[in-house]
């Protein structure tokens, strides 16, 4: 049963243009959400996370927006540069204090079209 | 920058060979992870520790073994590889409390001919 998922595979856009990547959870105890990005035969780097305190996170171009209610996540990337074009993991932290672990979706490739 | 090294990076090897993937962090964190990727799958969890001498088994069943007999070294062993087995490992690595994002190593893409 998936936890976190993400339910477009792939995605493309302008150069320029806003890019929006979805993320849907169902375990409400979740409490801490990241967004990694991963190019082909690398490990995930991290992009930004969010608390389930707060209903958004900036950090310069990439903002992160959470629905507790909706159970609903997004990244929105402003503006979209050719060097964005990636796969984007959403991934929901869980667990108690001293035994959490991280669980992704399947992620979205995002093509940024020069 | 991530202080987290996983080698190798690349292996290839026949059915039947035991393999030990190596992962070491260098960030003192309690908490390590291996997921297990095929292209267009999420990151399935197959091992994780909480710290020295913890291991547990993770979401997806896996044939590989763990050990923690060190913080910084997170091994992986797979006794008898099969074509199956074919996928991309990755390491991971968290403090122990805190909201805090995993840090990931490079990776290593194993190969079972």
């Amino acid at each position: 049963d998936q936890q976190v998922k993400q339910n477009s595979p792939s995605l493309s856009v302008q150069e320029g243009r806003i890019s929006i990547l979805n993320c849907d959870y169902t375990n409400s105890m979740f409490d801490y959400f990241l967004w990694y990005k991963k190019y082909p035969a690398e490990g995930p780097t991290f992009l930004i996370s969010i608390s389930s305190i707060k209903d958004k996170n900036e950090d310069g171009r990439f903002t992160v927006f959470l629905n507790k209610s909706a159970k609903h996540l997004s990244l929105h990337i402003v503006p979209s540069q050719p060097g964005d074009s990636a796969v984007y993991f959403c991934a929901a932290k869980g667990g108690t204090s001293g035994t959490y672990k991280y669980i992704f979706g399947t992620g979205t490739r995002l093509k940024v079209l020069a | 920058e991530a202080d987290i090294y996983q080698t190798p990076r690349y292996l290839v090897i026949g059915t039947g060979k035991k393999i030990t993937l190596e992962c070491s962090q260098t960030m003192g964190h309690d908490k390590m992870y291996w997921y297990q990727q095929d292209p267009g799958m999420e990151l399935h969890l197959i091992h994780y520790s909480y710290g020295v001498n913890s291991t547990e088994k993770g979401d997806l069943s896996s044939e590989s073994t763990v050990s923690r007999i060190r913080t910084e070294h997170f091994p992986l062993t797979l006794e008898s590889a099969r074509p199956s087995h074919t996928s991309q490992y990755l390491c991971a690595s968290a403090p122990a409390t805190g909201n805090t994002e995993a840090f990931f190593g490079q990776g290593t893409r194993l190969t079972v001919v």
